[in-house]
């Protein structure tokens, strides 16, 4: 079946422009999450969804970070005004309500020039 | 607040030797305890998790893992290491509504 898909795989960017990257959770999973990898760190927490409950928002590092999903569907995870330090993969999980387990997609690479 | 220690960054073993890979958190509630595992050019993966029940937790491909309440501990382990297991291997917590991942281990396995 179908995981979690995220796009694009790799994005370069200059300085100071904006990115927006997506995630598709896999289907029915109502929790979604984004996280942040920087290289030779471990996995960074920046955003919950669940439902339509208010997203839980205290892992973003700056207000230059922001996150969107419509319903039980899509998210995009924007960083306006990119730095260096924003240079990472970031991660998208769904979870499953029935197991409770987080599935992770294969990352977005971001390097920011 | 939640934190998750992973006390080897880079572990080097021959086939056939045992691993024992240290976990550490710091939580006070019931948790739930995730061995996550990153094959070179691959996404993220479930190798084990722990909710209640048996402390000793059987994953894909023989691992397993301990959980010890006393010492905030959940040790993963396979008694014989393989080539392909050479991999980058996160231990999570997930206290409450997000999981709180270590540093990771990078396990390289030499035949």
């Amino acid at each position: 079946g179908a995981g979690v898909s995220q796009s694009p795989s790799n994005k370069v960017t200059e300085k100071g422009k904006d990115v927006e990257l997506r995630c598709d959770p896999i289907s029915g999973h109502t929790a979604l999450y984004w996280y942040r990898q920087r290289l030779g760190q471990g996995l960074e927490f920046l955003i919950y969804f669940q439902g339509n409950s208010a997203p839980d928002k205290s892992g973003l590092p700056s207000d230059r970070f922001s996150a969107e999903r419509t319903g039980e569907s899509v998210s995009t995870l924007t960083i306006q005004r990119t730095q260096q330090e924003d240079s990472a993969v970031y991660l998208c999980a769904s979870i499953s309500d029935s197991t409770d387990t987080q599935y992770f997609g294969p990352g977005t690479r971001l390097t920011v020039l | 607040a939640q934190s998750v220690s992973q006390h080897n960054h880079h572990v080097i073993l021959s086939e056939a030797a045992s691993l024992e890979l240290g976990c550490n958190y710091s939580y006070g509630g019931t948790v739930n305890l995730f061995w996550y595992v990153q094959y070179p050019g691959q996404h993220l993966q479930l190798l084990l998790k722990y909710f209640s029940g048996d402390p000793l937790v059987k994953g894909i491909k023989g691992f397993e893992a301990e959980f010890i309440k006393s010492k905030f501990s959940f040790n993963l382990r396979k008694p014989s290491v393989q080539w392909s297991d050479t991999a980058e291997y996160f231990c999570a917590v997930d206290g409450y509504n997000k999981l709180i991942f270590g540093a990771g281990t990078r396990l390289a396995v030499h035949p």
